[in-house]
């Protein structure tokens, strides 16, 4: 399997709360990515990153950012999380534009 | 822009019969295809992939799928379901030639009956 450790697994938070989730990776991979998980709607892509400090938006990218200040972690920011945000976030990671390899899901809900 | 449709949000088979999961795609050049399985509560896992080589794709635990391009389409077919099988399966597309992002399908649910 590839190194992708994703961190925490299961959060509960407030509304109005700032949350970090961090995607940690082994395998020197240029490609990361943050994708959450909805019924219905499949898996969306949140924000991605191209290489260090290079970073760009998805189709679902409102309340979120990110940062990439080195090659093997992505974070994802809630600023002030909402219970529309209340998911299953995925982090993947891929070396080129072929497949890519995900974590194991962060379980997060918002009350 | 580059899309992806999964024609069934469910699939339901017996045990020892065919499985058929639809796809279709929409893309302005050339795409890479992906079949993802979900087991519940596990992350994904890549079944098989088409990048440009032979259209008919083998992959693992005796799935296959067929690019074809007149029909936009990326089915995904195994001879025989298995209860081991029953889990969620996305269909992915490349969305960019540059950027890597993956372009998911809204997924179709395999149910197997024993």
């Amino acid at each position: 399997d590839a190194g992708i450790t994703q961190s925490p697994r299961h959060k509960v938070t407030e509304t109005g709360t700032p949350v970090t989730l961090r995607c940690h990776q082994t395998e020197n991979h240029r490609y990361m990515y943050w994708y959450r998980q909805d019924p219905g709607h499949g898996l969306r892509l949140i924000h991605y990153s191209y290489g260090v400090k290079d970073t760009d938006k998805g189709e679902v990218s409102d309340g979120y950012s990110v940062s990439r200040s080195k090659t093997e972690d992505f974070l994802l920011t809630l600023e002030s999380a909402t219970s529309s945000q209340t998911s299953v976030y995925f982090c993947a990671i891929s070396d080129s534009y072929t497949e890519a390899f995900f974590g194991q899901g962060t379980r997060l809900t918002v009350v | 822009a580059q899309s992806v449709t999964q024609l069934d949000s469910h699939v339901s088979v017996s045990e020892g019969t065919p499985v058929l999961l639809r796809c279709n795609y929409s893309s302005s050049y050339s795409p890479s295809l992906f079949w993802y399985v979900q087991h519940p509560n596990k992350g994904l896992q890549l079944l098989l992939k088409y990048t440009s080589a032979a259209t008919l794709v083998k992959g693992i635990n005796g799935f296959e799928a067929e690019f074809k391009k007149s029909e936009t389409s990326f089915h995904l077919t195994k001879p025989s379901a298995h209860m081991s099988d029953a889990a969620e399966y996305f269909c992915v597309v490349s969305g960019s030639s540059n950027t890597g992002k993956l372009i998911f399908g809204q997924g179709t649910t395999l149910q197997v009956k024993p």
